[in-house]
């Protein structure tokens, strides 16, 4: 059974940087698909910031401009997602998710 | 941006009841590949995006037949044909055919 889980900091000050990993059991990530990182706001919006491929190409929306990064570590089977100069607008659940498969989501806080 | 307006905002309904939640999308979803990336996603409350429909119509494993999905182009439409208490949340579509990828503003589904 193919499993992913986010895991990371709940709280994170202004201007710092967000760092989650996302760890993915049961299927490996160099072997196909897409890897996103997704991101529901207070309310229903959500938001699609970017993935990283099966091949390691990497994808974002632009609308993060140059704040975000999404890497891998394929010995570990995990990618993660590290945003730069957070704001209290980036308060959200993130969810690492390969669209039929999703982790349970970690709330994610800014504030001082 | 691809803009998906997602119609109604929310939808009152009783168990056994059919009903139908619309997707437009601001331009055609048709890729140049022939497919079409249209996905329907199911929140439940305190759960994460379960994955409904993709590619327009196709019914993901072990998803109930009373969801289907149909549509072309820039019109899109979910049904769910007899609703069940365990269909109960906020419904969205997200696009996939053009990065970045978006999501419909979502569809919450309460019991009358």
């Amino acid at each position: 059974e193919i499993q992913l889980q986010e895991s990371g900091p709940g709280l994170v000050k202004p201007s710092q940087s967000l760092s989650l990993t996302c760890s993915v059991t049961g299927y490996t990530i160099t072997s196909g698909y897409d890897w996103s990182w997704i991101r529901k706001f207070p309310g229903n919006k959500m938001e699609w910031m970017g993935y990283i491929s099966y091949s390691g190409s990497t994808n974002y929306n632009p609308s993060l401009k140059s704040r975000i990064s999404i890497t891998r570590d394929t010995s570990k089977n995990q990618f993660f997602l590290q945003l730069n100069s957070v704001t209290t607008e980036d308060t959200a659940t993130y969810y690492c998710a390969r669209w039929n498969y999703w982790g349970q989501g970690v709330m994610v806080t800014v504030s001082s | 941006d691809v803009v998906l307006t997602q119609t109604p905002p929310t939808l009152s309904a009783t168990i056994g009841q059919s009903v139908s939640i619309s997707c437009r999308s601001s331009q055609s979803l048709l890729h140049s590949n022939g497919n079409t990336y249209l996905n329907w996603l199911l929140q439940r409350p305190g759960q994460p995006p379960q994955l409904l429909i993709y590619l327009v119509s196709r019914l993901e494993s072990g998803v109930p037949n009373r969801f289907s999905g149909s549509g072309s182009g820039t019109d899109f439409t979910l049904k769910i044909s007899g609703v069940e208490a365990e269909d109960l949340g906020v419904y969205y579509c997200v696009q996939s055919t053009h990065a970045p990828y978006t999501f419909g503003a979502g569809t919450k589904l309460e019991l009358k």
